[in-house]
């Protein structure tokens, strides 16, 4: 059965700084792994879909990794801002499952001017 | 394009009860899934459509059902409602036909609170 773990739970950063969060999943059968945003009382936005057999991907300053062997995802923030406050969640789409996403607790962070 | 559109966006209801969800797709896309979010137990999966037909189904009792219509639009309904069913329900939609690369994109949920 497919886990999807994020650490840490909560993250607090000044403006400006670089950052990872963390993503592990326990079942390497996945046809991507998936990064979203949640705001307060929002719905989810997608930032980045890496499929199986990529690497990495790339928006603005996000940039996003994926080592199937190992089961894990991180994405990199670069030079974060208080906009980026907000829950990332990520989430493994597994072979043979159609659409079903399998998600994280998320990483809440906050960015401190 | 318009996004994904869920309605209500805001219900509450009492214990007993039955409540239907709606759910708009992005135009083009033939996959609805379902989520309920609920602090304790974040993101959980309830059920895909693709082509009006149930593709997936998550671990939730049979209270919890829903549809597909020809237009792709979706329906979700709970029966006798419990205090635990008190989430937020999102729908996603995606083209569905190719896993690798199917995008999931969420709509703005609909808060349900039972009473």
């Amino acid at each position: 059965k497919q886990e999807v773990t994020q650490i840490p739970a909560a993250l607090s950063v000044p403006e400006g700084e670089n950052l990872v969060l963390n993503c592990s999943f326990t079942d390497s059968a996945i046809y991507n792994l998936q990064w979203f945003r949640q705001d307060p009382g929002k719905g989810l936005t997608s930032l980045l879909l890496i499929q199986s057999s990529q690497r990495e991907q790339t928006s603005g300053r996000l940039n996003a990794s994926l080592d199937k062997s190992s089961g894990r995802s991180t994405l990199y923030i670069a030079a974060s801002q208080p906009g980026d406050s907000a829950t990332y969640l990520c989430a493994a789409c597994e072979i043979n499952q159609g659409g079903k996403l399998i998600f994280g607790q998320g990483t809440e962070l906050s960015v401190k001017p | 394009k318009a996004g994904v559109t869920q309605t209500p966006r805001y219900l509450i209801k009492t214990r007993g009860q039955q409540v239907t969800l709606s759910c708009s797709p992005i135009s083009g896309h033939r996959s609805v899934s379902w989520y309920q979010q609920t602090p304790g137990q974040g993101l959980q999966f309830l059920f895909e459509y693709f082509s009006e037909t149930q593709r997936n189904k998550g671990n939730f009792p049979g209270r919890f059902s829903g549809r597909q219509f020809s237009n792709s639009r979706s329906e979700m309904n709970v029966s006798t409602l419990e205090l635990g069913d008190s989430a937020l329900y999102l729908c996603a939609s995606s083209t569905g036909t190719s896993g690798r690369t199917d995008t999931q994109y969420f709509g703005p949920g609909t808060r349900l609170t039972v009473l």
